[in-house]
């Protein structure tokens, strides 16, 4: 089973639109959570960290559900720019610093 | 943005040859790791190294070797490389090795590398 989860997509939503995606994650003593952005042939950028009680940061809120392991990514009014691959990563307290990310889901916004 | 940078930004490479790559990092982190990313796979960490003392080392093949001189610099030598080898290599910091949200990794633009 896969440490981290996503629906690959691809998501082809058009401007204006919400869009949410969801990751799921196997190992219940994972400690930290993020969502990283990536554009193509780009290196992934930090978009947000994902608190327990949830959190927004402009049009993006991320929502942890630890009972259930997952996280989800809900984004307001798309942005042409909004699109990229969206990271779901996970941070297991196994030794050092050791992210596990997923293979992430691909947004496409369209005019 | 330039907290973290690598050289060269494109490498190809034959089977036999050696070469390394080299990552900097301007943010005052003691932390730094390598990843490997193949298509349609997800990033796979490689090493880490923290106050310059390799703390993590996740089965990678012996033909990678990392050093990390300083906590500014981490290089990957590479050696007799197969062409499944051919990925994008990120280098990453953080404040520090630890698993939480303070210790968020913040990633160089990458080596696209090919072996021929």
């Amino acid at each position: 089973r896969k440490e981290v989860e996503q629906d690959p997509g691809p998501f082809n939503v058009p401007e204006g639109a919400t869009v949410a995606f969801n990751c799921t994650y196997s190992n219940s003593a994972s400690q930290s959570f993020f969502w990283y952005r990536q554009d193509c042939r780009k290196e992934p950028k930090l978009l947000m960290s994902v608190y327990s009680s949830g959190n927004e940061d402009g049009r993006f809120t991320a929502q942890l559900n630890r009972a259930s392991q997952y996280i989800s990514l809900l984004i307001r009014d798309s942005k042409l720019s909004d699109s990229a691959t969206y990271l779901c990563v996970v941070n297991l307290p196994t030794g050092a610093n050791n992210l596990f990310f997923g293979t992430g889901t691909r947004l496409t916004v369209i005019p | 943005e330039t907290g973290v940078t690598q050289t060269p930004r494109h490498l190809v490479m034959g089977m036999t040859n050696k070469k390394s790559l080299k990552c900097e990092q301007h943010l005052g982190h003691n932390a730094m790791y390598w990843y490997k990313q193949s298509a349609k796979k997800p990033l796979e960490l490689m090493f880490v190294y923290s106050l310059e003392e390799r703390v993590e080392n996740n089965s990678v093949p012996s033909r990678f070797s990392p050093e990390c001189p300083n906590s500014s610099h981490l290089f990957l030598h590479l050696h007799t490389l197969q062409p499944e080898d051919s990925a994008l290599y990120l280098c990453a910091s953080s404040q520090d090795a630890g698993s939480g949200i303070e210790d968020t990794q913040y990633f160089g633009p990458g080596t696209r590398l090919t072996v021929l």
